[in-house]
């Protein structure tokens, strides 16, 4: 069975500094998301990382994926109040099927 | 907009009754999930449809749970005899790389 863990699960922290959230998986795997979600809100989508040591970044953040190691980290870089919210990471397959495994979430809030 | 549409976004029903909800997906997506999200946790596969065709049903969490995609456009995911314990978000996605996710429709049974 495909395990989705993520650490921290709640994170808070100050604007302007920076910090990691990691996600490890059990399985081998093709791909690897990252989501934020806002309360009340559905899932957005963040960043799709399809092999080893593919990093990819938008604005303060910046995702990057070890398949060996089974980890991906998701930096966040000079953190602004708007980042608040809870990030998911995700991965297909287990048990065969083609749905996503996600992690339990990251809770972050980013106190000005 | 052309998202992910779900509709209704919201529904209380009471306890016995069925529920049916709705998933419009990107229209060029032929890959549509259903996921179930209860309070702090990340979302949960429930099924998915390439097309018409239901490939995984394995994971719906019980047999009151049912999807369709009758025409592989937009599909539907009843509850039967609904408890309590169905309370949660029930989110659609269809794939095009990532998985885009609709709003959800957030289900309160009492």
């Amino acid at each position: 069975e495909l395990k989705v863990e993520q650490n921290p699960l709640f994170l808070s922290m100050q604007e302007g500094k920076n910090y990691t959230i990691y996600c490890n998986y059990s399985t081998t795997s093709d791909r690897l998301y990252w989501y934020r979600q806002d309360p009340g809100k559905s899932l957005e989508s963040l960043f799709v990382l399809l092999s080893n040591g593919a990093v990819k970044q938008e604005g303060r953040l910046m995702a990057s994926l070890d398949t060996k190691a089974r980890l991906s980290t998701l930096h966040i870089t000079a953190a602004v109040h708007d980042l608040s919210a809870t990030y998911f990471c995700a991965v297909d397959g287990g048990g065969g099927a083609d749905g996503l495994t996600f992690g339990k979430g990251t809770h972050l809030i980013i106190q000005p | 907009d052309t998202g992910v549409s779900q509709d209704p976004r919201h529904k209380i029903t009471k306890r016995g009754q069925n529920v049916t909800f709705r998933c419009d997906p990107i229209s060029e997506h032929n890959r549509l999930y259903w996921y179930r999200q209860t309070l702090g946790q990340g979302p949960e596969f429930l099924t998915y449809f390439q097309n018409e065709a239901q490939l995984e049903k394995s994971r719906l969490l019980s047999d009151r749970f049912s999807a369709e995609r009758p025409k592989g456009s937009f599909s539907t995911l009843e509850i039967q005899r609904t408890e309590q314990g169905d309370s949660a978000m029930y989110l659609c996605a269809s794939r095009g790389g990532a998985q885009f996710f609709g709003p959800g429709t957030r289900l309160t049974v009492l």
